[in-house]
């Protein structure tokens, strides 16, 4: 079956740093990745995607790549801000079905200290 | 432009108690959809409906009902609360990974 795996948090960091947080999968056929932000008090909102093999989606600064050798999707910002503290969440769909259900991981809470 | 609006933001129930989370959209989108949201588990999908009249269960729907009478409204039923269903619940709409997501219920169940 489709499953998103991803690295437990917090992760805690200063800012200006660098940011990575891992995202694997597990899937049939050839799926669409996304990554998904929650800032505190509100739902999800689409932060990137990629839609085949190396495929690079990026969105206010992160970047992500699909490697399909590895099955992985990590989420990386080059110097990140406390305005990106939020719960960050790997997902990813297969297409083709009547109705398409997105598969997510379990969200990697990231606070950046000033 | 409210997009899709929650209702209530706090809710407190007791073991047993019935009650009904609402959800709106404004978007005229046909799918709607029903997540919970637990710790260390992710978000999980309840029921969804691809147009009034029409709801199909998701990953966990036991204890809950929803029905789809016009495409604005998709309401989910707690007939008989548990403290299993303590968590935070999200309505969306859209298709595929465009969903739009309300800004939740967080429901506890003593």
């Amino acid at each position: 079956g489709n499953s998103v795996t991803q690295m437990e948090g917090p992760v805690t960091l200063s800012e200006e740093a660098f940011l990575t947080i891992n995202c694997t999968y597990t899937a049939t056929g050839y799926p669409s990745l996304f990554w998904y932000v929650q800032y505190p008090g509100e739902g999800l909102q689409l932060l990137l995607k990629a839609t085949k093999a190396d495929d690079k989606g990026s969105n206010k600064g992160f970047e992500a790549t699909y490697r399909k050798e590895t099955t992985s999707f990590h989420l990386e910002k080059g110097s990140v801000q406390v305005s990106d503290s939020a719960v960050y969440f790997c997902a990813l769909l297969n297409y083709g079905g009547a109705t398409n259900k997105l598969i997510f991981g379990t969200g990697t809470l990231l606070a950046v200290q000033p | 432009n409210a997009g899709v609006t929650q209702t209530p933001k706090f809710q407190v129930l007791k073991t047993g108690q019935s009650m009904t989370l609402q959800c709106a959209q404004d978007m005229n989108h046909e799918y709607m959809s029903w997540y919970r949201q637990d710790p260390g588990m992710g978000l999980r999908l309840i029921h969804y409906s691809v147009g009034a009249g029409i709801t199909d269960q998701g990953e966990v729907p036991n204890g809950y009902n929803v029905s789809r009478s016009t495409t604005e409204d998709f309401p989910l039923r707690l007939l008989s609360a548990a403290p299993s269903q303590t968590s935070v619940y999200f309505c969306a709409t859209g298709l595929n990974e465009k969903l739009f997501f309300g800004s939740g219920t967080q429901l506890s169940v003593l």
